[in-house]
């Protein structure tokens, strides 16, 4: 059964970059799913902010302007997010999940990691 | 992008009570709806995918319906440990956008 595990910075300063890493253990990224990133502020709903296929091709949500990026390390079964030029309102809980490539569904969820914006 | 809208956005039942759930997307999106429980500092879980299909191990008290715009989630009777917030989830076109979540308390 795969499990993924994000990791990272539990604190980014405004304007800096929000780094994190989700490993994957029990599959295997080089599948046929897609990988992603799903947030969730602080007693608010999920937002989707993009997701990764093993070959590079990533869609993002327009939400974000352009400040995301999602790469894939396919030698250490992993997948990271980048986000730039973060505010307050980028506070949240980041949760990566996989993607199954058939039916497009978020089959599998990491546990998910508090990121705090702030100075 | 296409909306997902929920209602009710809480609710409030008793054990053993058949519970209701409605999702309409903004724009046609097929089956391609997908429905998630999720309990406080827990990540989602999902339940229902392609509008009706069970996620192996969810209990069959869940079912999904729907098609083109309209869906909906239905609990025929409803267990201590279903109360938690649901959403449904559009995975038709990118973005992947959510419902607003809809709370069900006791």
């Amino acid at each position: 059964q795969v499990q993924l595990q994000e990791s990272g910075p539990g604190l980014v300063k405004p304007s800096g970059t929000l780094s994190l890493t989700c490993a994957v253990s029990g599959g295997f990224i080089r599948s046929s799913n897609w990988w992603s990133w799903v947030r969730q502020p602080p007693g608010k709903g999920l937002e989707w902010i993009g997701e990764t296929f093993h070959s590079g091709s990533t869609h993002y949500n327009p939400s974000l302007e352009s400040r995301g990026t999602i790469s894939v390390d396919s030698s250490k079964n992993q997948f990271s997010l980048k986000l730039t030029s973060v505010t307050a309102a980028d506070t949240a809980v980041y949760y990566c999940a996989r993607v199954d490539g058939d039916k497009l569904y978020f089959d599998s969820w990491g546990q998910g990691t508090l990121v705090t914006v702030s100075s | 992008d296409i909306q997902m809208t929920q209602s009710p956005s809480s609710l409030s039942a008793s054990v053993g009570d058949r519970v209701t759930i409605t999702c309409r997307a903004s724009h046609y999106i097929r089956s391609y709806l997908n429905w998630f429980q999720q309990k406080p500092g827990k990540a989602p879980k999902v339940l229902i995918y392609a509008a009706s299909s069970l996620q192996s191990g969810v209990p069959s008290r869940f079912s999904g319906g729907g098609s083109g715009t309209d869906f909906t989630l239905t609990i025929s009777s409803l267990q201590p440990e279903d109360f938690a917030t649901y959403y449904c989830q559009q995975s038709y076109s990118t973005p992947r956008t959510f419902g607003q979540g809809t709370k069900v308390e006791i």
